[in-house]
């Protein structure tokens, strides 16, 4: 199995805050990782795919890097909209998602 | 507009068997491969399998014995099957499409989710 974690598990943020969530894999993946955004009683948003490509629609302060082991998610002027659970899933090997991030309003 | 949308029981007993369907609508289940994920506070989020276009399946190890998912191209409609079920596989159920084209562009659109109880 190919083990997704996340770090950190909980943020507190403020609006117009830059915030940078990471998110490494137990064995490369090369650049097979999508993050996505999940607020209460919805499913999850695909925002990025292939490690960094943004999904049509999602807002451009969203952008994400890497490959091999080691992502990020990266929200610049974060938005009242942007305060969610925000999990990675890799699928170079079947698909696993990471534990969540949780991101708060400070 | 493509929608998915989760149907079957909320209430399974142990021991028995979990049926849900996912209602496609606005793509046809015969481009890309449809999914099954669950999420549960105790196991995050969990994916149980997949069918592709072309109807092959592939599956989580951890349920592979327990688990068939299969299409029905006439009602655009695809299902899960979880047999012998306890109280761990209480979660909320998705059905969710992994757009694929040259390669997977991951899941990009999901069922609002089905949540299912597992008790006597």
């Amino acid at each position: 199995d190919i083990q997704m974690t996340q770090s950190p598990s909980t943020l507190s943020a403020s609006v117009g805050d830059r915030v940078t969530i990471t998110c490494r894999a137990s064995q490369s993946i090369s650049g097979w990782l999508a993050w996505y955004q999940q607020k209460p009683g919805k499913p999850p948003k695909l925002l990025i795919y292939k490690a960094s490509t943004l999904e049509n629609g999602v807002p451009s302060r969203f952008s994400g890097s890497g490959s091999g082991t080691e992502f990020t998610l990266t929200i610049t002027s974060l938005q009242p909209d942007d305060f969610a659970t925000y999990y990675c899933q890799q699928y170079s090997r079947f698909y696993t998602f990471g534990q969540g991030t949780r991101l708060d309003i400070k | 507009q493509v929608q998915l949308q989760e149907s079957g029981p909320g209430l399974v007993r142990p021991s028995d068997t979990l049926s849900l369907t996912c209602s496609v609508s606005g793509a046809s289940i015969t481009s890309h491969y449809w999914t099954w994920i669950r999420q549960s506070p105790e196991r995050g989020l969990e994916w149980i399998g997949y069918v592709s276009n072309g109807g092959g399946t592939n599956y989580n190890p951890s349920l592979k014995s327990r688990v068939t998912i299969s299409m029905d191209t006439s009602s655009n409609q695809f299902s899960l099957k979880l047999t012998s079920v306890t109280a761990a596989d209480t979660a909320v159920y998705f059905c969710a499409r992994e757009r694929f084209f040259y390669d997977s562009e991951a899941f990009d659109m999901w069922g609002q989710g089905t949540m299912v109880v597992v008790s006597a």
